[in-house]
């Protein structure tokens, strides 16, 4: 079955204790990117990856780094949590960058930081 | 920036069809209208995406207007499991972004 999985599902952790939330897709998609979804916002890109070692930022990467060793996963680290980093976090990839491509989601990985 | 514009919400009859509308009056020329939907506690799910001609599939119909400045999605027979939000977005196809709004949320009464 053709799918984006992230883990974990749900976490709480601590004011700058360093992180990661996994992405996996079995695809063979070149495109992964990451969004968060906050209330009256919507969901705002955060990295994407066009392929393999090459990753840009998107519209809010303050706070985030990634990496892009094998195409097939793309985590999201945060280095030193803080509050205004709760928020519910998507990993999508698609075929190519292209506009005429669908584009597969992940199931969010829900993050609370105390 | 969100480059298409919805009503926040709308209501439905189970079993009737729903016209789910979309301003993206500054698209270009060669950008593609894709819409997803998100249910409940899920992810993002595709649902149709199109260019200019109208386009149907297996879950709904695009129908794009001849000036491409405005779209709708159409459910042919909205079920209790079509209540979701639902996203209009125009995809940038130099870096692959997906811009989304706050689309619409879609409640469907039994």
């Amino acid at each position: 079955e053709a799918q984006v999985t992230q883990n974990p599902r749900y976490l709480i952790t601590v004011t700058g204790k360093k992180l990661t939330v996994t992405c996996s897709q079995n695809m063979n998609h070149e495109y992964m990117s990451w969004y968060r979804q906050d209330p009256g916002l919507g969901l705002r890109q955060i990295y994407y990856s066009m392929n393999v070692e090459v990753t840009d930022k998107g519209d809010v990467p303050e706070g985030y780094k990634v990496s892009r060793k094998e195409k097939r996963n793309f985590p999201l680290i945060l280095e030193s949590p803080s509050p205004n980093q709760t928020s519910l976090y998507f990993c999508a990839s698609s075929l190519s960058r292209g506009d005429n491509t669908e584009a597969f989601f992940g199931q969010g990985t829900r993050l609370t930081v105390v | 920036d969100a480059k298409t514009t919805q009503p926040n919400s709308m209501e439905s009859n189970e079993e009737e069809p729903v016209h789910l509308p979309c301003n993206h009056s500054t698209i270009s020329g060669t950008d593609y209208i894709h819409w997803y939907r998100q249910l409940p506690s899920q992810g993002p799910e595709y649902v149709i995406h199109g260019l200019t001609s109208n386009v149907n599939n297996r879950m709904a119909s695009l129908a794009i207007a001849e000036d491409r400045k405005s779209s709708t999605l159409i459910l042919h027979r909205a079920t209790l499991r079509d209540a979701a939000v639902y996203y209009c977005i125009l995809r940038d196809k130099v870096y692959g972004q997906f811009y989304f709004g706050t689309g619409t949320s879609l409640t469907v009464i039994p």
